[in-house]
């Protein structure tokens, strides 16, 4: 079981916004390790949406937007378009279990 | 343009052991630091290990599932990964995706960039 918990699913209407947390504890986000956010569409591999906590990659739409605060950091998502359902995870490190660890993942539908 | 290419998976019985390579162009493989990752059927993200580059000693680091079980090495003279497994399990059934390390800097831990398309293990009998 990951040790970053997203809540399994989301979802919103076409143009609304929805908000997607990950929850860490003090030997992770808590103990300043950055957030990494990952969007993997139906049956593609996945790719890197939001670096450092709050960074876009050239060609990621501002729609996304990336916070982290304390122990969690959250995903938000603004103006849904239907290409945005997928799979989203979280990604930092764990001092504890000395490795990388990604987030349960969440699924976002757009209805 | 960047890519990783796995190839080496398959079936094979609980017990059994596979080797898995990947076939990286596009950058300067010696100079990156690389990792696999895996996702069981239906299932998340699961960081499997890494291997630091040669000015950086070749460290590896391993998930716990798979310590002692599972290692990787590389070679850079082909810009070839491997990750050999022993000992596998049935719950090591997954695609099995080779990815690069971006380090960041100013950030820590290095972001997975780029992905291959990812290989499938099966372990069953």
């Amino acid at each position: 079981q990951s040790v970053l918990t997203q809540p399994p699913s989301v979802s919103g209407a076409p143009g609304q916004g929805v908000t997607i947390s990950c929850t860490g504890s003090s030997s992770n986000v808590g103990a300043g390790y950055d957030v990494h956010w990952y969007q993997q569409l139906p049956g593609t591999v996945p790719k890197l949406l939001i670096y450092g906590n709050s960074n876009r990659p050239s060609g990621v739409p501002d729609r996304f937007s990336g916070f982290k605060s304390g122990t969690s950091a959250s995903l938000a998502i603004t103006g849904l378009q239907a290409e945005d359902e997928a799979d989203y995870y979280c990604q930092s490190f764990d001092s504890t279990l000395s490795g990388y660890v990604f987030g349960t993942g969440t699924q976002v539908t757009v209805l | 343009e960047m890519q990783v290419v796995e190839s080496g998976g398959g079936l094979v019985k609980p017990g059994g052991s596979l080797r898995l390579s990947c076939a990286a162009s596009g950058f300067t493989f010696s100079e990156a630091w690389m990792s696999w990752v895996r996702q069981a059927p239906g299932r998340g993200l699961e960081w499997v290990g890494r291997i630091k580059s040669k000015i950086h000693d070749e460290t590896t680091d391993y998930a716990a599932p798979v310590q002692g079980r599972f290692s990787i090495s590389r070679d850079d003279s082909k810009n070839m990964l491997y990750l050999q497994m022993n000992s596998l399990k049935t719950d090591d059934t997954a695609v099995y995706f080779c990815t690069t390390l971006t380090i960041l800097t100013g950030y820590y831990p290095p972001c997975f960039g780029d992905w291959g398309q990812g290989i499938l293990v099966t372990v069953s009998s």
